[in-house]
């Protein structure tokens, strides 16, 4: 299948770090994306990492790839109230260069 | 235009009626796809085009929701015979081929079936 899967919802307290999780299926996706839906308005790409890349950082984001178990992370540090959004993962899979999202992470900020 | 445009922004019909939504994607990009979001809901994916390649049409929920795309460019969703469960958020996105191929998201169609 080509299921992307990720939990529904994560609460966490303002200043604590936030982890989201997904898993994808396709072991020859090239690039896998972060992208973060704000309450009332469209997705925007936050971050993305390339299939031969670990980890990547970027301000309060760290991505974690562990290409073998098909498994991707979004680290958020120092989570504020502003981050409260829906977040989804994407893959691009190799086959067709189709993009597959999952269902979104519902992130609560409790401050 | 600069960014993905869907139109229109937001549609109340009667059940039963027909409804056309409009997606104009960012100039040469090949790929297209439709989502649905139901409210405070995940995505659904429903249709994917890619350059002159049969549509995956794998998502349509049921033989009442159809799409085109005129030209490689302009596409089209249609869904006969409204349904209350048909109301939903209807994104449009868009995305080149080759690298990095961020998808660009449209600001969606409300639709509202009453």
């Amino acid at each position: 299948g080509e299921d992307v899967e990720q939990s529904l919802f994560l609460s966490v307290r303002e200043g604590d770090s936030s982890v989201i999780n997904c898993t994808y299926t396709d072991s020859s996706s090239t690039y896998l994306y972060w992208y973060k839906q704000e309450p009332g308005a469209g997705l925007q790409l936050l971050t993305y990492i390339f299939s031969n890349m670990d980890m990547k950082q970027d301000q309060r984001l760290t991505v974690l790839l562990n290409k073998k178990d098909k498994h991707l992370s979004l680290r958020i540090a120092d989570t504020q109230t502003g981050d409260s959004a829906i977040y989804f993962c994407a893959e691009k899979q190799e086959y067709g260069n189709k993009l597959v999202f999952g269902a979104g992470t519902i992130l609560r900020v409790k401050s | 235009g600069a960014g993905v445009s869907q139109s229109p922004s937001n549609k109340v019909t009667e059940k039963g009626k027909d409804v056309e939504l409009r997606c104009d994607p960012i100039s040469g990009h090949t790929a297209l796809y439709w989502y649905r979001q139901s409210l405070g809901q995940g995505l659904e994916f429903l249709i994917y085009f890619q350059g002159n390649s049969a549509p995956d049409k794998s998502g349509l929920p049921s033989d009442r929701f159809s799409a085109e795309r005129t030209g490689g460019s302009v596409s089209t969703l249609t869904i006969q015979r409204t349904q209350q469960e048909d109301s939903a958020v209807y994104l449009c996105a868009s995305s080149s081929l080759g690298g990095n191929t961020e998808a660009f998201f449209g600001q969606g169609t409300r639709l509202t079936v009453v």
